[in-house]
């Protein structure tokens, strides 16, 4: 069974820009959720979507959004980008949405804003 | 809010060695810890799931434990090797938030 995949693997952008970002879950799989990895910062929780609706959302400003399609696949987007949007952004998946479902996380998207 | 703590900050031993990781968590209200190991610029591989009610879980060489009472989890790694050198994390689901809160990570090398 393949893992979460995310592409792309690696992005760089200017400020100002917007990017789009995207994560295909285990095959399955229903739930997907986002995080974003700083070294100041650490992991931090972004979102989760399940059944095409954004079912819990953690503390980011509205330049941050998502959607996750009928596939269950998911894409985050994040216009108006900052420096401080450089990050490791990476997308779990679970099975459904059951508070004790394991969570698997992909391989993660790069994101240099210079 | 919850808050999770990992202690060490890094950790070098000899291969061979058994060694434990720890874990504290402020709010004993959890649903689940899981406990991560991410290689440099890599993603997140789940090595154990533990539900809030049991008390540990076993695969392979790692052993984790948890006593949600005293909002503690160790990662006990037995006979260590340097392919276990990596950033571990453990993370916990609390009944509040239902989003995973992470800790900071035990960064660990294994000297050949």
């Amino acid at each position: 069974k393949a893992g979460v995949t995310q592409t792309p693997r690696y992005l760089i952008k200017t400020r100002g820009q917007q990017v789009t970002l995207s994560c295909s879950p285990i095959s399955g799989h229903r739930s997907v959720s986002w995080y974003q990895q700083t070294p100041g910062q650490g992991l931090q929780f972004l979102f989760e979507y399940f059944s095409e609706t954004q079912r819990n959302k953690g503390n980011f400003p509205g330049r941050f959004s998502g959607r996750q399609f009928s596939n269950s696949r998911s894409e985050m987007n994040v216009s108006t980008l900052e420096l401080g949007d450089s990050a490791l952004y990476l997308c779990a998946s679970s099975p459904e949405l059951r508070e004790h479902d394991e969570q698997f996380f992909g391989p993660g998207t790069r994101l240099t804003v210079l | 809010k919850q808050e999770v703590t990992q202690i060490p900050a890094a950790l070098s031993v000899p291969e061979g060695e058994n060694l434990v990781l720890n874990c504290s968590f402020t709010d004993s209200a959890i649903y689940n810890l899981q406990w991560f190991r991410q290689d440099p610029g890599k993603g997140l591989t789940s090595l154990l799931l533990i539900q809030s009610s049991q008390r540990e879980q076993t695969s392979g060489r790692l052993n984790a434990s948890l006593d949600k009472s005293s909002g503690r989890s160790t990662l006990y790694i037995a006979a260590s090797q340097p392919g276990d050198s990596a950033t571990y994390l453990c993370a916990v689901k609390d009944t509040g938030r239902r989003a995973l809160t992470f800790g900071s990570g035990t960064r660990l090398q294994v000297q050949p």
